[in-house]
């Protein structure tokens, strides 16, 4: 089984339009969560953590249920400039090692 | 916005050769990464390093890596005798706590040819 799997997608979705992605992880004592967005041959960003209570930032949305071991990302009101892979991120259990997804590829059409 | 710096963006190199990437963290963070990523695979850990020691480090690095952080800015990947496969791009990463993720350089780009 993957440490971290998402679906690769790709997800094409109009403007406007609501995106779900999801995402599961194997290692049930990882402590931290994340959400990146990476486009085409550039670096990792940070987009938001992501807390047992649930936060939001914006358009932005992200979920996790520990019992399930399932992390969400929710994006309202898709712009142009969301397309990008999405990654999700979880700590390794250990203190320092990140381990990612495979991401999941959006694009956002006119 | 801080940030953190990689030199150079992209290193072509003959297998064989030695290669040296070179990294500025952010200067008040305390936890330095490498991740490389192979072309159109996902992002791997490769090694953390903190107070001037490696804490950690996968099994993608072997004896043919090193890291060194030679002063109070700079943190270095060493790539003693590269093969084709470690063609990738690299990022260094820097965070000052866990919790609240890294912050990634913009990447080396190591082509082996």
């Amino acid at each position: 089984r993957k440490e971290v799997e998402q679906d690769p997608g790709p997800f094409n979705v109009p403007e406007g339009a609501t995106v779900a992605f999801n995402c599961t992880y194997s290692n049930s004592a990882s402590q931290s969560f994340f959400w990146y967005r990476q486009d085409c041959r550039k670096e990792p960003k940070l987009l938001m953590s992501v807390y047992s209570s649930g936060n939001e930032d914006g358009r932005f949305t992200a979920q996790l249920n520990r019992a399930s071991q399932y992390i969400s990302l929710l994006i309202r009101d898709s712009k142009l400039s969301d397309s990008a892979t999405y990654l999700c991120v979880v700590n390794a259990g250990s203190a320092r090692q990140l381990t990612f997804g495979s991401g999941t590829q959006l694009t956002v059409l006119p | 916005e801080p940030e953190v710096t990689q030199t150079p963006s992209h290193q072509v190199t003959q297998m064989g050769q030695e290669v040296i990437l070179r990294c500025v963290p952010i200067s008040n963070h305390l936890y330095f990464y490498w991740y490389r990523q192979i072309l159109g695979q996902k992002v791997e850990f490769l090694v953390s390093f903190y107070n001037n020691e490696i804490s950690e480090k996968s099994e993608i690095f072997d004896d043919q890596f090193s890291v060194e952080r030679p002063d109070g800015s700079n943190f270095t990947l060493k790539i003693r005798s590269t093969k084709l496969e470690d063609s990738a791009m690299y990022f260094c990463a820097s965070s000052g706590n866990q919790d609240y993720g890294y912050t990634f350089g913009s990447g080396t780009r190591l082509t082996v040819v």
